[in-house]
C-alpha cells in the first residue's frame, strides 16, 4: 500500500533552518511527483511547491523562492523540504503528497510535521 | 497568482441533509480543480479532481461539477463521518492555490 511517512516534529529559533523529510514507499516513487502543503494554526491550506520523482526538477510558490529547497533521494524514495530563514509565522503543520500529474490532485498525503518557530 | 474563492465558510447540517459548496475561480482553470475533505489531527484527503472526476474509494454521494470558472461540491445523504472542513484546490496554475474552506458542522 502507498504510505508516506514524515519526519517528526520540530523546535527551532527564528532564522534557524529546518529540514523535514518524507519517505514513500508501496509504488514508484519515479513515476510520481511530491508537493509540499503547509497549514498554519487556524489557517487553510497553502501549496509550497512540487518536485519530480523522476527528474528533480521543481516548481517552486514564489512567495517561498530564496528560503525553500525541495530535493530527492531516488535511492531512498524519499523527498525533502528545507525551509530557512525561518519566522514566527513558518509555525505550521507540513505535509508532502503524492502528485501523479496537476490533474489528479494529491492523491496520498503524509501525516504531517509540526514545525514550530520561537525563540 | 489565481485566486479560489470558496463559500459558505461554514454551514450547519443535519444527517441526511444535501450540501452544496461552492467555489469560483479568477480565470479559466480548464478543469484544473480538486476537492479535499480535511478533518483536525489528520491529512487532507482527496475526493474529486478534474472537477467531477471521483476519486477511489470515495462515496458516491460525494460529487463535483462545473460551469465555466465555477465549481460545486455536492454531498448528498450526509453523514457523520462527513463533518469537516471542505477544500477546493486549482492546480492549473502556479502556485497551486485553495479556496478558503467550508466548515460543515452538525446542526
Amino acid at each position: 500500500q502507498v504510505q508516506l511517512v514524515q519526519s517528526g516534529g520540530e523546535v527551532k529559533k527564528p532564522g534557524a533552518s529546518v529540514k523535514v523529510s518524507c519517505k514513500t514507499s508501496g509504488y514508484t516513487f519515479s513515476k510520481y511527483g511530491i508537493s509540499w502543503v503547509r497549514q498554519a494554526p487556524g489557517q487553510g491550506l497553502e501549496w509550497m511547491g512540487w518536485i519530480s520523482g523522476f527528474s528533480g526538477h521543481t516548481n517552486d510558490a514564489y512567495k517561498f523562492q530564496g528560503r525553500v529547497t525541495l530535493t530527492t533521494d531516488t535511492s531512498t524514495s524519499t523527498a525533502y523540504l528545507e525551509l530557512k530563514s525561518l519566522r514566527s509565522d513558518d509555525t505550521a503543520v507540513y505535509y508532502c503528497a503524492r502528485d501523479e500529474n496537476a490533474y489528479n490532485g494529491q492523491d496520498y498525503w503524509g501525516q504531517g510535521t509540526l514545525v514550530t518557530v520561537s525563540s | 497568482d489565481i485566486q479560489m474563492t470558496q463559500s459558505p465558510s461554514s454551514l450547519s447540517a443535519s444527517i441526511g441533509d444535501k450540501v452544496t459548496i461552492t467555489c469560483r475561480a479568477t480565470q479559466n482553470i480548464f478543469s484544473y480543480l480538486n476537492w479535499y475533505q480535511h478533518k483536525p489531527g489528520t491529512a487532507p484527503k482527496l475526493l474529486v479532481h478534474g472537477a467531477s472526476s471521483l476519486q477511489d474509494g470515495v462515496p458516491s454521494r460525494f460529487s463535483g461539477s462545473e460551469s465555466g470558472t465555477d465549481f460545486t461540491l455536492t454531498i448528498i445523504d450526509l453523514q457523520p463521518e462527513d463533518f469537516a472542513i471542505y477544500y477546493c484546490q486549482q492546480s492549473y496554475g502556479t502556485p497551486q492555490t485553495f479556496g478558503q474552506g467550508t466548515k460543515v458542522e452538525i446542526k
